[in-house]
């Protein structure tokens, strides 16, 4: 099955502990992009990239960091920077000819 | 400029009605009009998508009305049903630009 996959579900960060976020994509899309959903703020992009080795940064990015070594993963990294990180993350990619974003199932991270 | 108001924030329709829900952008170069749906805790998924050159796109029960003059669009539920219950959003892109900016959701609840 074709699709993007983020993990882990639930995530738990304690305070100043830098956290890593999943995202794994096989549907050969070239860009890749992270959200972060708040409760009646819609979307925010924290980061995207439209080729490996290659990443922009979006509205939010402060306190994130991300890497993309290889076409199908973008990981975000959560650091101790991020003051406020309890929030619902989106990854999300796209064909680079397309304007169509597809979304994994989302990574709920909460503060301990 | 890069902003997409979207309204009403929340809405409540009765099994059987038209649910509305309404969307403005001020940047003329947006010419992508995605509707996404999403279904608590799950990601958003693409239901229904328009570009500039016609005023109406219809798939099933949903319609997507689009006035370029007014620059607005609006996304139409006919026979609303208790499963359409979810969060909506709508969403803009300019062509090649690889960003959506989604509005800030409406949660629909239809009423059995």
């Amino acid at each position: 099955d074709g699709g993007i996959t983020q993990s882990p579900k639930y995530l738990f960060r304690k305070e100043g502990q830098n956290v890593t976020l999943s995202c794994e994509q096989n549907l050969n899309h070239d860009a890749m992009y992270w959200y972060r959903q708040d409760p009646g703020q819609g979307l925010r992009l924290i980061y995207y990239s439209q080729i490996v080795n290659d990443f922009q940064k979006g509205d939010i990015a402060e306190g994130y960091s991300v890497s993309r070594e290889k076409k199908e993963s973008f990981p975000l990294t959560v650091t101790s920077a991020q003051k406020n990180p309890t929030a619902f993350y989106l990854c999300a990619s796209s064909n680079r000819l397309r304007e169509t974003q597809y979304f994994g199932p989302g990574t709920r991270l909460l503060v301990l | 400029q890069q902003q997409v108001k979207q309204s009403p924030q929340s809405l409540i329709v009765q099994k059987g009605g038209i649910s509305i829900i309404n969307c403005a952008y001020e940047n003329t170069a947006f010419d992508y009009f995605p509707w996404y749906q999403q279904f608590p805790g799950k990601g958003p998924a693409l239901l229904i998508a328009i570009r500039p050159d016609v005023s109406e796109k219809k798939e099933g029960r949903f319609t997507i009305s689009f006035n370029k003059s007014a620059k607005q669009f609006s996304l139409h539920i006919m026979d609303s049903q208790p499963g359409d219950s979810a969060t909506y959003f709508c969403a803009a892109s300019i062509q090649g630009a690889q960003k959506l900016v989604f509005g800030q959701g409406t949660r629909l609840t239809i009423n059995p």
